[in-house]
């Protein structure tokens, strides 16, 4: 069975400082690693993904994110952070093959806050 | 092209009352999903769905059934409501690993 784990449930930046969400997961096979974005009211949108190429992902409005295998860890970063990033990431991990083809398994969420 | 789509949107209910939640995708997926979203919990996967005519429990499917009678339709199903499970619902349909929601359907149960 896959797991993951966000680190922080709120993180607070200035607007035009570095944005680093934390994510680590476990998975007793490679996985597949999502990172996901929900606006309030509103459903997940995929932010990326990563599926076994390219260890760095580059993703919409400026994210990217690192698959490091010996650290279990898919961490979402953004170089300079605008008041518009303001909502709820998620960390998700798929695998796949087998029975759970496809079943995403979900952090617990990070709210992120910008202050102007 | 709508992807996918939730009805209702909000919806109050009283304990023991019974309802169903529709979720349509429009993009031919095989895989759909119901998910349920408490704060500080995630999405947690109640049921999902491999195909037409196929369903599966997920991580809390105690309280709620599905059914998939067409490929492009996934029902939840409360029969008996209790506070419990006053949640966001979300529908997802995936394609190679990659899942696309629904809006949301907010339900209250008082």
């Amino acid at each position: 069975a896959q797991s993951v784990t966000q680190l922080g449930s709120h993180v607070s930046v200035s607007e035009g400082a570095l944005v680093l969400l934390r994510c680590n997961y476990s998975s007793s096979v490679p996985p597949y690693l999502f990172w996901y974005v929900q606006y309030p009211n509103q459903g997940l949108q995929l932010l990326l993904k990563y599926t076994s190429a390219a260890t760095l992902v580059k993703g919409i409005n400026g994210f990217e994110a690192e698959f490091k295998k010996s650290e279990t860890s898919f961490h979402l970063t953004k170089p300079s952070a605008h008041m518009s990033d303001a909502a709820e990431y998620f960390c998700a991990v798929s695998v796949a093959g087998g029975t759970s083809y496809g079943k995403l398994t979900f952090g617990q969420g990070t709210i992120l806050t910008v202050h102007p | 092209n709508a992807g996918v789509t939730q009805t209702p949107k909000f919806r109050v209910l009283k304990t023991g009352q019974s309802m169903t939640l529709l979720c349509a995708q429009d993009m031919n997926h095989e895989y759909m999903y119901w998910y349920r979203q408490d704060p500080g919990m995630g999405l947690r996967l109640i049921h999902y769905s491999v195909g037409e005519g196929t369903t599966a429990k997920g991580e809390v499917p105690d309280g709620y059934n599905v059914s998939r009678l067409k490929k492009q339709n996934f029902l939840l199903g409360l029969e008996s409501a209790a506070p419990s499970q006053t949640s966001v619902y979300f529908c997802a349909s995936s394609h190679s690993h990659e899942q696309y929601f629904g809006p949301g359907t907010r339900l209250t149960v008082t």
